[in-house]
């Protein structure tokens, strides 16, 4: 089986433009994060999907930050309203609710640049 | 709310050398412990982890942590590195009694080992 994957690699926006990213979780991970590394720093949360529904969404930082997993599967983190302190890494991670419930795995996330 | 401290952010080291690298968190309440890696334009990837039992973990590739409850810290050792450890290192902290599963992160550690 693929690893998690993430697209795009890399997404260059204008400042007030929406964007989307894709996350793509193993297969038959129920659970799925999404975090935020800006430049030098740790991973910070935003929001955990159990199934379909967010779970925990309490590191979005703010109502321009939006998660939508609609079949459980893949997710779609929506940024509205781009602003340049929004460029960082955007991490997806998955994982199951077998014996190994605790590891979460990571994908290489998508780069975004906003100008 | 937790946090996670990481002392050094960056650690040059000798190869064969041996090499730690600290980890303090804040927390009051069990926790489990995580310490993931990051090669140069890979993903996160999970290098060991303390959730119970035996308070040394051991990864396959030689680095062990121990987890010290009364000082709140996880710290991360090798006894000799190699050129191929020169990655960034990330410690991580989860409250298993809290709703979902979100990591906390410290803001890693850059080791870079020269030959």
């Amino acid at each position: 089986g693929a690893g998690v994957s993430q697209t795009p690699s890399n997404k260059v926006t204008e400042k007030g433009k929406y964007v989307e990213l894709r996350c793509d979780p193993i297969s038959g991970h129920t659970a799925l994060y999404w975090y935020r590394q800006s430049l030098g720093q740790g991973p910070e949360f935003l929001i955990y999907f159990q199934g379909t529904g967010a779970a925990d969404d309490s590191g979005l930082p703010n109502d321009r930050f939006f998660a939508v997993r609609p079949e459980g599967s893949v997710s779609t983190l929506k940024i509205q309203r781009t602003e340049r302190g929004d460029s960082a890494v955007y991490l997806c991670a998955s994982s199951s609710t077998g014996a190994n419930v605790e590891t979460q795995y990571f994908g290489p996330g998508t780069r975004l640049l906003v100008l | 709310a937790q946090s996670v401290t990481q002392l050094d952010s960056q650690v040059p080291v000798f190869e064969e050398a041996p090499v730690e690298l600290r980890c303090n968190y804040s927390s009051s309440v069990s926790v489990y412990l995580f310490w993931y890696v990051q090669y140069p334009n890979q993903g996160l990837q999970l290098l060991l982890k303390y959730l119970s039992g035996s308070t040394l973990v051991e990864s396959i590739n030689g680095f062990e942590a121990e987890f010290n409850k009364s000082q709140t810290s996880f710290h991360l050792r090798k006894p000799s590195v190699h050129i191929s450890d020169t990655a960034e290192y990330f410690c991580a902290v989860r409250d298993p009694s809290a709703a979902g599963n979100k990591l906390t992160f410290g803001g890693g550690t850059r080791v870079l080992v020269k030959p």
